[in-house]
Order: C-alpha cells, then sequence, then structure tokens
C-alpha cells in the first residue's frame, strides 16, 4: 500500500487563489519532500521538510509537517496558470533513507 | 543543460522484444535510482545503484529485469521479454551522495510502450 496518499485527488481553483494539497503517510521519516511534474514530465524538486520541523517556506509555497498526525500540507499562495501540474509527496523513511515512497498526486488545475 | 539525461524519451517494444533505457546522472552524481510511474499514479522505487554496484534491487520484479550503473557510461535499466504490463513511464534520479537531506534530481523520463 502506499506510503503516502495526497488529497484531494483534483483541483481546480481561479487564477489568485491559494490551493491546499495534503498527505498522509504511515511510517517513521527522515523527512519529507514534495514534487511537481508537469504533463509528461519529469519531476522538479519543490521543498524537503525534516522529522523535526514543523513548517517551512519557499517563495509562495508553505509546507507544514504534523509527525503525531503523520501529515503534511503544501499551500501554494497566490496561484497561476503555470502552476497547473501534479503535486506529489513522497518520504524518506528510517532504514532505507534512499528510497523515495511516493504518495498518488493531487493534480492542480489553476484556471486562468 | 547539466540535468539527468534520459534516452529515449519514447521507446515502442512489441511483445517478447528487449528494452533498454538509458540515464546518465547529472555531473558529479554517483548514486542512481530508477522509479516506474504507471499512469494516473505516483512514483514506484525500483533499483538503487552506486558506480558498478547494486544497493538496493527489491522494488524491481526478479525476472526479465535488470539494472547496471558501469564505471564508465550511463546506467541501464534492461527488461528482456517485455509484456503489455511493463508500459509505463520510467524515471531516472540522481544525487551526489547518500544523506537523507539530499534531493534526488529526475530526468524526464523514457516513455515504454508495448504493442
Amino acid at each position: 500500500s502506499q506510503q503516502g496518499e495526497e488529497d484531494p485527488q483534483a483541483l481546480s481553483i481561479q487564477e489568485g487563489e491559494n490551493a491546499t494539497m495534503n498527505c498522509s503517510y504511515k511510517t517513521s521519516i527522515n523527512n519529507l519532500q514534495w514534487y511537481r511534474q508537469n504533463s509528461g514530465r519529469g519531476l522538479v524538486h519543490l521543498i524537503l521538510i525534516r522529522s523535526n520541523e514543523r513548517e517551512k517556506h519557499s517563495g509562495r509555497l508553505r509546507v507544514t509537517l504534523d509527525t503525531s498526525k503523520k501529515s503534511s500540507s503544501l499551500l501554494i499562495t497566490a496561484s497561476r496558470a503555470a502552476d497547473t501540474a501534479s503535486y506529489f509527496c513522497a518520504t524518506s523513511v528510517m532504514d532505507s533513507s534512499y528510497k523515495l515512497i511516493f504518495g498518488s498526486g493531487t493534480r492542480l488545475l489553476v484556471r486562468p | 543543460n547539466a540535468g539527468v539525461m534520459q534516452n529515449p524519451r519514447h521507446l515502442v517494444r512489441r511483445r517478447g522484444q528487449e528494452a533498454r533505457l538509458r540515464c546518465s546522472p547529472m555531473k558529479g552524481h554517483s548514486h542512481v535510482y530508477w522509479y516506474r510511474q504507471l499512469p494516473e499514479e505516483g512514483l514506484k522505487f525500483m533499483v538503487y545503484l552506486q558506480k558498478e554496484n547494486i544497493i538496493d534491487e527489491s522494488g524491481m520484479p526478479k525476472e526479465r529485469f535488470s539494472a547496471e550503473f558501469p564505471k564508465e557510461g550511463p546506467s541501464i535499466l534492461r527488461i528482456q521479454q517485455v509484456v503489455r504490463g511493463d508500459s509505463a513511464a520510467y524515471f531516472c534520479a540522481s544525487s551526489p551522495e547518500l544523506r537523507s537531506l539530499q534531493p534526488q534530481h529526475f530526468g524526464d523520463g523514457t516513455r515504454l510502450s508495448i504493442l
């Protein structure tokens, strides 16, 4: 079964609105990462949050991590049409930190 | 562009043929990872290699699939006697060293279609 599960599976918003995506996981982690994938392309690393961190910012991105609930959220503020993509969370677990375990992703559509 | 390079981008094979997927990691990266992605799904780990060594192949099917990362040249993922179920996007990623805080950098993938 998946380590990470994103919610919602699909999200459609208007340009300028905020987009929030959630990720839940099952086992203890070293860190959690968020990636973006444009259609037909590879994954682009967005942000990494360590297991001992609670919140991290990068530009218009804000990631939170709640290890007690085994969940994370990605907030994209002031969305743009160019943010349209699939977003995946990936966890790095304790005993095999090199192995990223991906969720099934959230497909974000930002309407101009 | 010094990113992870994968080729070919698209590969079509008939059932029973062999598929060879190539990955050149980013310059200075000695760790390579292969993942498989089915439509509308996330990536699934297949294998982790360092130069001339397979470190973890727990995600790779035991039969028909093999991977290598020779001292010289790209990493190769080889699928023998392909079947329809092998149709997927195969992604390669690389990192400079094994540290959990190092993000993996991904190539654009090879989309394998089996006729």
